[in-house]
């Protein structure tokens, strides 16, 4: 079965470096999304993706965070500045399209945990 | 604003039927999704309700009551490897995110 990749799946950084968290959605999808996880904490929504624009972005998503689709497989995340509050679990997911029958779930990859030390 | 609420953590027999509730208040509403994620990993969908009433998938099944802002996920015959967290989340009406509540964690004992 299709799956959505992320790698690295850890990333230690120092507290004002810049990282690239990167995803490879399933391939037939449209819609892409990164989420996170603090520890204990619920799955937040950061920002979605399609037709090569940011569809949707939440508070947290502020301008030290972009996202990119360089070539037609990989969409990525980057933090251009980490604190230490940006540590937690990151989440890529993909979708068909909306309003399928079956709902059109999101697919997880299986996160980046990112440590900001 | 959007407000999903379940409970925190509930405890079950294995080979019992365990009911775990998820209400929720959105200004939109275009579908509710059920979520079971173990520690540590990536949160794998297991249904979808956007019509009231009852969706059954094998030994789990989710129900949706609209008016209500409420819904249930029932797993039957639990297996010790049910033990995980559920997470309910709710499609906003006009985009394609999912707003997920807090999850459930469901320990199973044998």
């Amino acid at each position: 079965e299709p799956e959505v990749t992320q790698t690295p799946s850890h990333q230690v950084t120092q507290m004002g470096q810049e990282v690239i968290l990167r995803c490879v959605p399933i391939s037939n999808h449209l819609y892409f999304y990164w989420y996170r996880q603090i520890l204990g904490q619920k799955v937040e929504f950061l920002v979605s993706f399609y037709n090569n624009e940011i569809s949707e972005k939440s508070e947290i998503f502020d301008d030290q965070f972009s996202v990119e689709r360089p070539d037609g497989s990989n969409f990525t995340l980057k933090i251009r500045s980490t604190k230490l509050e940006d540590s937690a679990m990151y989440f890529c997911a993909s979708s068909e399209v909306t309003g399928g029958g079956d709902g059109s779930p999101l697919h997880f990859g299986n996160g980046t945990r990112l440590t900001v030390t | 604003g959007q407000n999903i609420d379940q409970p925190t953590e509930m405890t079950a027999t294995e080979g019992a039927i365990v009911q775990i509730n998820c209400t929720y208040q959105t200004s939109g509403f275009n579908g509710l999704f059920w979520y079971q994620q173990h520690a540590g990993e990536a949160p794998t969908f297991l249904s979808y309700n956007v019509l009231d009433g009852l969706e059954e998938k094998g030994r789990f099944s989710s129900f949706l009551s609209r008016s209500k802002g409420y819904s249930y996920l029932l797993l039957k015959e639990l297996q010790m490897k049910d033990s995980a967290s559920y997470l309910c989340a709710v499609r906003d009406l006009g985009g394609d995110k999912l707003i997920f509540g807090t999850g459930t964690r469901l320990q199973v004992f044998p």
